[in-house]
């Protein structure tokens, strides 16, 4: 059973418009939430990431929003630029408590960002 | 430090062989972990380091699987008798872990491996 996922497989959006991408969780003892970005043939960059305790963390063009009673987050790119087309994937770790830490990675949301 | 290596970037074996992966850390990193990731899923965790220490195993890593970090720093991948199921792309990724430091994990681009 899939305990993180993006149930969007795809996005496409205007350039200098508003990206969205969408998580769901299962497992209500992850305690941090990361965002990775990949291009093809690279290994994943970490984008952002949110601590539970946190409701938003805002980075430059990225914010990150969790939402724990409804177990979501998102993630928002504003504008969006044609650089930002890759997969993006939603990731969640228990971070406490003598956890290994281990990412639970989504399948991923491919973004194209049209000119 | 330029960020997580690893080596090869790509390998080709025949099936029954046995290879090897290799991983350089970001140097000051004490944790180390294993992904692997296939066609249109997200990385899937293998395996993870404490220094020296291998702490934790997935099931998905079989008795032909085996990683060691003998000094604390870089680390390998080994996978007797490949299996064309096998075939995935082998990420690595470094964390420091300690008191008040999140878990943000940082990858290296990884090793793309076709078993025929």
């Amino acid at each position: 059973d899939q305990q993180v996922k993006q149930n969007s497989p795809s996005l496409s959006v205007q350039e200098g418009r508003i990206s969205i991408l969408n998580c769901d969780y299962t497992n209500s003892m992850f305690d941090y939430f990361l965002w990775y970005k990949k291009y093809p043939a690279e290994g994943p960059t970490f984008l952002i990431s949110i601590s539970s305790i946190k409701d938003k963390n805002e980075d430059g063009r990225f914010t990150v929003f969790l939402n724990k009673s409804a177990k979501h987050l998102s993630l928002h790119i504003v504008p969006s630029q044609p650089g930002d087309s890759a997969v993006y994937f939603c990731a969640a770790s228990m971070n406490y408590g003598g956890s290994q830490g281990n990412l639970i990675f989504g399948k991923g949301t491919k973004l194209s960002v049209k000119p | 430090d330029t960020g997580v290596s690893q080596d090869p970037r790509h390998k080709i074996t025949k099936r029954g062989q046995n290879v090897t992966f290799r991983c350089d850390p970001i140097s000051e990193h004490n944790r180390l972990y294993w992904y692997r990731q296939t066609l249109g899923q997200g990385p899937e965790f293998l395996t993870y380091f404490q220094n020296e220490a291998q702490l934790e195993k997935s099931r998905l890593l079989s008795d032909r699987f085996s990683a060691e970090r003998p000094k604390g720093s870089f680390s390998t991948l080994e996978i007797q008798r490949t299996e064309q199921g096998d075939s995935a792309m082998y990420l690595c990724a470094s964390s420091l872990r300690g008191a008040g430091v999140t878990n943000e994990q940082f990858f290296g681009p990884g090793t793309r491996l076709t078993v025929l």
